[in-house]
C-alpha cells in the first residue's frame, strides 16, 4: 500500500464549478499535512496546509479527518488558472518530521 | 528573495555515463533536500541535509548516487553510472530549520538517460 494515495485523474470540470478531491494515507503517527500544487513542467509549490479544524483560503476548503486519516481539498468557482496537479502531502514518520511523502497528484483540467 | 537555485536545468546523457547537479538553496536555509520525481508520481525525497550533516538517506541508491554538502550551503548530487530508470526530474528544495517547516522547491533538473 502506497504511504499516501490519491486519484490522478484527470478531473475535466468547467469554469465556475466546484470540484473536491480526496487522499489517505497509511501512518497514523503524521502531524503535519499539505496541499501543493504544481504545474506542468514546473516545481511544487505550498498551496496550503491542512488543519484539523480545516482551513480555507479565498476559494480553497483543506479538511483533515485523522480517524479516517483522510484528506480532502475542494476548490469552489473553478477558473482556467486552477489547472494543475495537486499533490497531497504528508509529514513522514516520527523522528525526521522533516521527511515529506508526496502522493502521485490529481490532475484537474478547468475548460472555458 | 532569491530561491532555490538548480543548475543544470537539462541534461540528456547515455547509460552508464556519469551525472553532476548543483543546488544553492535559499539564503539562511538549514536543511536541503533532493528528491527524484518521475513521470506521472509524485516527487521522492531522497536526501536531506542539517546543514551539512546527513538526516535521511534511507531511500538513496547508495550504489550509484551520492550528495554532499560539505559547507552547509551548496549542495551537488552525482549518478554514477547512470541506468534508464534514472530518467527523472532531480527537485532540490529548502527549508529554515528542518522539521514540518515550508519547503521551496527550485525548478530542477530534468535528466534523460539513453
Amino acid at each position: 500500500r502506497k504511504e499516501v494515495e490519491q486519484d490522478p485523474g484527470p478531473f475535466n470540470v468547467p469554469e465556475g464549478a466546484t470540484v473536491a478531491f480526496n487522499c489517505t494515507y497509511s501512518n497514523s503517527a503524521s502531524q503535519s499535512f499539505f496541499w501543493y500544487r504544481q504545474d506542468c513542467r514546473k516545481e511544487p509549490k505550498l498551496l496550503m496546509s491542512v488543519y484539523s479544524s480545516g482551513n480555507e483560503d479565498g476559494r480553497f476548503t483543506a479538511q483533515l479527518n485523522r480517524a479516517s486519516q483522510y484528506i480532502s481539498l475542494l476548490i469552489r468557482d473553478s477558473k482556467l488558472s486552477d489547472s494543475a496537479t495537486y499533490l497531497c502531502v504528508v509529514n513522514g514518520r516520527s523522528g525526521n518530521t522533516g521527511k515529506l511523502i508526496f502522493g502521485q497528484g490529481t490532475t484537474l483540467q478547468v475548460k472555458p | 528573495e532569491a530561491g532555490v537555485a538548480q543548475s543544470p536545468r537539462y541534461k540528456i546523457i547515455e547509460k552508464r555515463q556519469s551525472v553532476a547537479f548543483w543546488c544553492n538553496p535559499i539564503s539562511g536555509h538549514a536543511t536541503l533536500y533532493w528528491y527524484q520525481q518521475i513521470l506521472g508520481q509524485g516527487p521522492k525525497l531522497l536526501i536531506q541535509f542539517q546543514n551539512n550533516g546527513v538526516v535521511d538517506d534511507s531511500q538513496l541508491p547508495k550504489d550509484r548516487f551520492s550528495a554532499e554538502r560539505l559547507k552547509g550551503v551548496d549542495s551537488t548530487l552525482k549518478i554514477q553510472p547512470a541506468k534508464l530508470e534514472d530518467s527523472a526530474v532531480y527537485l532540490c528544495a529548502s527549508s529554515l530549520a528542518g522539521g514540518p517547516d515550508t519547503q521551496y522547491f527550485g525548478p530542477g533538473t530534468r535528466l534523460t538517460v539513453l
